[in-house]
């Protein structure tokens, strides 16, 4: 069985300080690991995708993930917080089974206050 | 420029009405998607459908119907038997090369 547990569901930090948002996953097989991100009212933007070839993965707009197998975690930080990393965030593990098939946690609301 | 077009993006339902949702793809990808968002909850699998002419319910398939004629169209009905349907619904298709889901702009559907 595959699942995807996100520790928080808000998260708030200050304009410049850094970002950690936590996920932890189970998963039968070797997974597939993703980061979303949903600003309001729109689609779902992919922000970085682990396939085994790197624990460390850097992804779009300064974020990075790193997959730790022993701990079965993927969290994902940013050194830095900008005023536009506001929205929420998904954390995503795919499996071979069924090609392409997803499933999500159920996000994490970052706030990025001035 | 390719990508996933959903309309409406926002839609009425009344009471005993079905409506179809549309979504519309031109990055050639096999397989295609529908997920119902509901707050704090992530997204949920409706239905998919990996070629033309063939669809799989996924999580939470009641009350809802697809069909799949044309690799670029998965149209889904939210059908009377829906009695919650107001949500944001979310279509995606996916890179099987790539193994990467990209994903429409969504639809939120409201009921009258």
């Amino acid at each position: 069985a595959q699942s995807v547990t996100q520790l928080d569901s808000h998260v708030s930090v200050s304009e410049g300080t850094p970002v950690l948002l936590r996920c932890n996953y189970s998963s039968s097989y070797s997974p597939s690991l993703f980061w979303y991100v949903q600003h309001p009212n729109k689609g779902l933007q992919l922000l970085l995708k682990y396939t085994s070839a790197a624990t460390l993965v850097k992804g779009i707009n300064g974020f990075e993930a790193e997959f730790k197998k022993s701990e079965t975690s993927f969290h994902l930080t940013k050194p830095s917080a900008h005023m536009s990393d506001a929205a929420e965030y998904f954390c995503v593990v795919s499996v071979g089974s069924t090609l392409g098939r997803l499933y999500f946690g159920r996000g994490t609301q970052l706030t990025v206050w001035p | 420029d390719g990508g996933i077009t959903q309309s409406p993006k926002y839609l009425f339902r009344k009471e005993g009405q079905n409506v179809t949702l549309s979504c519309e793809q031109n990055l050639n990808h096999d397989a295609m998607y529908w997920y119902r968002q509901d707050p704090g909850q992530g997204l949920r699998l409706i239905y998919y459908s990996q070629i033309v002419n063939d669809f799989q319910k996924g999580d939470i398939a009641e009350g809802y119907s697809v069909s799949r004629e044309k690799k670029e169209s998965f149209p889904l009905t939210v059908t009377s038997a829906q009695k919650n349907p107001t949500a944001f619904y979310l279509c995606a298709s996916v890179s099987l090369a790539k193994n990467i889901q990209y994903f429409g702009a969504g639809t939120r559907l409201s009921v009258l």
